[in-house]
């Protein structure tokens, strides 16, 4: 049973300043990794995928993965209003058999952007 | 473009009533999936489609029936269906590489209230 562990929040945050959001997965087979982000009655948006260890940059957006420690993490520089919203951590593969596989997501965590 | 689209956008209907969702992708994606979202709450895995096969089944009741009539479209058909099935419905689809960790990219969602 593929587990997925995020803090829930809210975790507020200054406008301007970094967010750090965190996800532990438990399936040390687990191959790819994303971050979604999810306005309130909208479906997810995809943000990040990170599938090798170590950092992954675009524009404002850092993923961050330590395969060894079965963690994965997103920054946000630069915060703004506009990234408040929640957001989801999903794990794929490890089981799949190299086939399609469905995401597990943790519980995303309440982000909010303090003007 | 990785747009996928879903109608109806909105659906109400009574616990006798049959009716069907539509999700449809033109990325030339070979994998496609249904995920059930409750309030507050993550989504959950329903369905994977895989080369227009059903791959992934996670003990969905069957008063949940879906249909891949071709490698674009992913049905869901309803009968029957409690209140508790009241959720928003989310179609994905995904590359299918065949190493399990595609980027999945989700519709819109159909918001669906059972009375």
């Amino acid at each position: 049973q593929k587990e997925v562990e995020q803090n829930s929040g809210p975790l507020s945050v200054p406008e301007g300043a970094i967010a750090s959001l965190n996800c532990t997965y438990s399936d040390r087979g687990s191959q790819s990794f994303f971050w979604y982000r999810q306005y309130s009655g909208k479906s997810p948006e995809l943000i990040m995928f990170i599938y090798s260890n170590g950092d992954k940059e675009d524009g404002r957006f850092t993923a961050q993965l330590n395969k060894a420690s079965q963690y994965v993490s997103l920054l946000i520089r630069d915060s703004q209003p506009s990234d408040s919203a929640t957001y989801l951590c999903a794990v794929n593969g490890g089981d799949s058999g190299g086939g399609a596989d469905g995401l597990t997501f943790g519980k995303g965590t309440h982000l909010i952007i303090q003007p | 473009d990785t747009e996928v689209t879903q109608t109806p956008k909105h659906l109400v209907m009574g616990m006798t009533n049959k009716k069907s969702l539509k999700c449809e992708q033109h990325m030339g994606h070979r994998a496609m999936y249904w995920y059930k979202q409750k309030a507050k709450k993550p989504p959950e895995l329903m369905f994977v489609y895989s080369y227009e096969k059903l791959s992934i089944n996670e003990s969905v009741p069957s008063r949940f029936s879906p249909e891949c009539p071709n490698s674009s479209l992913l049905n869901l058909h309803l009968h029957a269906l409690q209140p508790e099935d009241s959720a928003l419905y989310l179609c994905a689809s995904s590359q299918e590489s065949g190493r399990g960790g595609d980027t999945q990219y989700f519709g819109p969602g159909t918001r669906l209230t059972v009375l």
